[in-house]
């Protein structure tokens, strides 16, 4: 069975500053891993995924992940942060053999002046 | 804009009730996913089609159906409604059915009174 785990259900930075947002995951196969924003009253959008290509996987606004296997780690970085950047973000996982997205807690990002 | 369209987008009915949630996927998309976001239990998943047919299962109560029509809208049925069932609701489609290409709608925001 598959799961992630993100750690720290909030986060703040300052502006300008790095933004580090951890997921761990459990997967019995190799697998497809996932980073969603959730701006307020909005719906889920793709920030990034990772199916197995290079593993830095780079991004929409900046931002970037690196799937370290050894550390069954995917989190998510951004060099500077900016005010826009404030959202929920999601680590998902999905198994190769399997459609559906199995979602972490979720990380609210706040983004200070 | 995902190109995938819910409605409504707000729903606020009383306990015992039964309400639909209508979904359009992107033009082409042959697979519909639906999730649920509670506060409680996070984002789940609840259901897949592809194409009209059933293609997999997650949480969903029994109370809760769902189909895809010919024209590939998708419709969640949601009965004898409990105060629980608040949640905000999301569609997602995908063109061949995998979950790497899906992208989300904004949501069905249900209240239940």
């Amino acid at each position: 069975a598959q799961s992630v785990t993100q750690l720290g259900s909030h986060v703040s930075v300052s502006e300008g500053a790095l933004v580090l947002l951890r997921c761990n995951y459990s997967s019995s196969v190799p697998p497809y891993l996932f980073w969603y924003v959730q701006y307020p009253n909005q719906g889920l959008q793709l920030l990034l995924k990772y199916t197995s290509a290079a593993t830095l996987v780079k991004g929409i606004n900046g931002f970037e992940a690196e799937f370290k296997k050894s550390e069954t780690s995917f989190h998510l970085t951004k060099p500077s942060a900016h005010m826009s950047d404030a959202a929920e973000y999601f680590c998902a996982v999905s198994a190769r053999n399997t459609d559906k997205l199995i979602f972490g807690t979720g990380t609210r990002l706040q983004v200070f002046p | 804009d995902s190109g995938v369209t819910q409605t409504p987008k707000h729903l606020i009915t009383a306990t015992g009730q039964r309400v639909t949630l209508r979904c359009s996927p992107r033009s082409g998309d042959l697979s519909v996913y639906w999730y649920q976001q509670s506060l409680d239990q996070g984002l789940q998943f609840l259901i897949q089609y592809y194409n009209g047919e059933e293609r997999a299962k997650g949480n969903i109560l029994e109370r809760f159906s769902a189909q895809q029509f010919p024209d590939l809208h998708s419709e969640l049925n949601l009965s004898s409604l409990e105060l629980g069932d608040s949640a905000l609701y999301f569609c997602a489609s995908s063109h061949r059915g995998r979950n790497t290409e899906a992208f989300f709608g904004q949501g069905t925001r249900l209240t239940v009174v």
